[in-house]
């Protein structure tokens, strides 16, 4: 069985800071692992992904990610943000069944 | 390309009464998820779907939920006698699901209140 946590529910940040969410996963087989965010009233868009290979992994908005497998994390991460980054970001693990196991999000609130 | 598409994008029913959920892939993708999002948690898997099969059902409630895709037409999720507890947004994902992981694109959802 595979389980996310984001210890994190919510994460005041001022503009242009950096931030990180955290998110520890486990599972017993290989993994992929995904972050998604959400803005309000609205789906999830694909942020990033990690498959395989380099663990620092870079996605859209500025956003980056690394794996670490021996600390079964993949926090998310980001130099300067901006207002327009406000919004529900999640945590999520696949294996070869392909569902989805997310996290319980994390708030990111941008204080001007 | 138009992405995926759900609807209703609200729906409001009473106790009792049967909710229907649809949802159309992305052009290309046979292979359909159903997620269920409560208030304040995180989204929840509750079915797969390939074109006239459920290859996974293991996050649907034993009673009162299923769903269906079809050769032809949407994929469709099926709430008979909804409760309060039903209250959700329930989101649909899409992918090719020719590849050991997979991509899934998300619809808007719809967000079912039970009064």
């Amino acid at each position: 069985a595979q389980s996310v946590t984001q210890l994190d529910s919510q994460v005041p940040v001022f503009e242009e800071a950096p931030v990180e969410l955290r998110c520890n996963y486990s599972s017993s087989v290989s993994v992929y692992l995904f972050w998604y965010v959400q803005y309000p009233n609205q789906g999830l868009q694909l942020l990033l992904k990690y498959l395989s290979g380099s663990t620092l992994v870079k996605g859209i908005n500025g956003f980056e990610a690394e794996f670490n497998k021996s600390q079964t994390s993949f926090h998310l991460r980001k130099p300067s943000v901006h207002i327009s980054d406000t919004a529900e970001y999640f945590c999520a693990v696949s294996d070869r069944t392909k569902k989805l196991t997310f996290g319980t999000g994390t708030r990111l609130t941008i204080i001007p | 390309n138009a992405g995926v598409m759900q609807n209703p994008r609200h729906l409001v029913r009473r106790r009792g009464q049967e909710a229907r959920l649809r949802c159309s892939p992305m052009k290309g993708h046979s292979h359909v998820y159903w997620y269920r999002q409560l208030p304040e948690e995180g989204l929840k898997f509750m079915v797969y779907l390939q074109k006239e099969n459920i290859i996974d059902e293991s996050g649907m409630p034993k009673e009162r939920f299923s769903a269906e895709f079809p050769k032809e037409g949407p994929s469709i999720l099926r709430i008979q006698q909804v409760v309060r507890g039903d209250s959700a947004a329930y989101f649909c994902a899409s992918s090719l699901g020719l590849v050991s992981y997979n991509e899934q694109f998300f619809g808007p959802g719809t967000r079912l209140t039970v009064l």
